[in-house]
């Protein structure tokens, strides 16, 4: 099946400081989803991008469905200690079989320092 | 909108025996729920599309009769782990896609399994 390619594998940034990470595909995705999964608990839905190009924010979260459909990027701005965890992207692609069933990348482990 | 539960959040049992997970989407239907498996520091594996009145699919490599699936209704779907083996140790995780489309999905909060 399709990889998704995300990257980095792990981030220990200060409070404060802005965070990005993106996903790459070789092949083309028509949805991109981010994720944040916290010890123990299920993935929460952060963003989701239905159009190449499309931008959209959710608070200190900002993230861009690329104009080539073939990679995202998620950015935290302003850090504090709850946005601690694994953050994971996730993508459907057209000929990916049934609907709805969706490729992960392998997620970025997140730590911030007070 | 678009709650999805799981049942139970743990549960250690002895080899051998049988385990039964439930998934529940809340405030919607769902003709189609999925079901992963995580390890620890990984990323989501999926195991299984289920399908509501139908049979489930299994991804290449999933044994289908050690991981039964059933999806009954509209809102429930449950995963049986059978004959459970220390090896089947898990987070076990559902989803279902929300009402917003464009293949969202929204996860249970996930049910750990020790074998022992």
């Amino acid at each position: 099946g399709q990889q998704l390619n995300q990257s980095p594998q792990s981030m220990f940034i200060q409070e404060g400081e802005d965070v990005s990470m993106n996903c790459t595909s070789s092949s083309i995705f028509n949805t991109w989803l981010w994720y944040k999964q916290d010890p123990g608990e299920g993935p929460v839905l952060l963003i989701a991008l239905y159009k190449a190009g499309e931008l959209t924010s959710n608070g200190r979260l900002t993230a861009q469905f690329g104009i080539t459909r073939k990679d995202s990027f998620l950015n935290i701005s302003a850090s504090i200690p709850s946005d601690v965890g694994i953050y994971f992207c996730a993508g459907h692609y057209p000929s990916g079989g049934s609907n709805y069933k969706l490729t992960f990348g392998k997620g970025t482990l997140l730590t911030v320092n007070p | 909108g678009a709650v999805v539960s799981q049942h139970p959040s743990r549960v250690i049992c002895k080899s051998g025996t049988s385990v039964k997970i439930e998934c529940r989407s809340l405030d919607f239907q769902a003709t189609t729920m999925f079901w992963y498996r995580q390890f620890p520091k990984k990323s989501l594996m999926l195991m299984a599309t289920s399908n509501e009145g139908s049979k489930a699919t299994y991804e290449q490599g999933v044994e289908k009769d050690k991981f039964l699936i059933n999806h009954a209704s509209l809102t429930l779907s449950t995963l049986t782990v059978t004959s459970a083996h220390p090896e089947d140790s898990s987070f076990y995780i559902c989803s279902a896609p929300g009402l917003a489309g464009g293949n969202t999905q929204y996860f249970g909060p996930g049910t750990r399994l020790t074998v022992l």
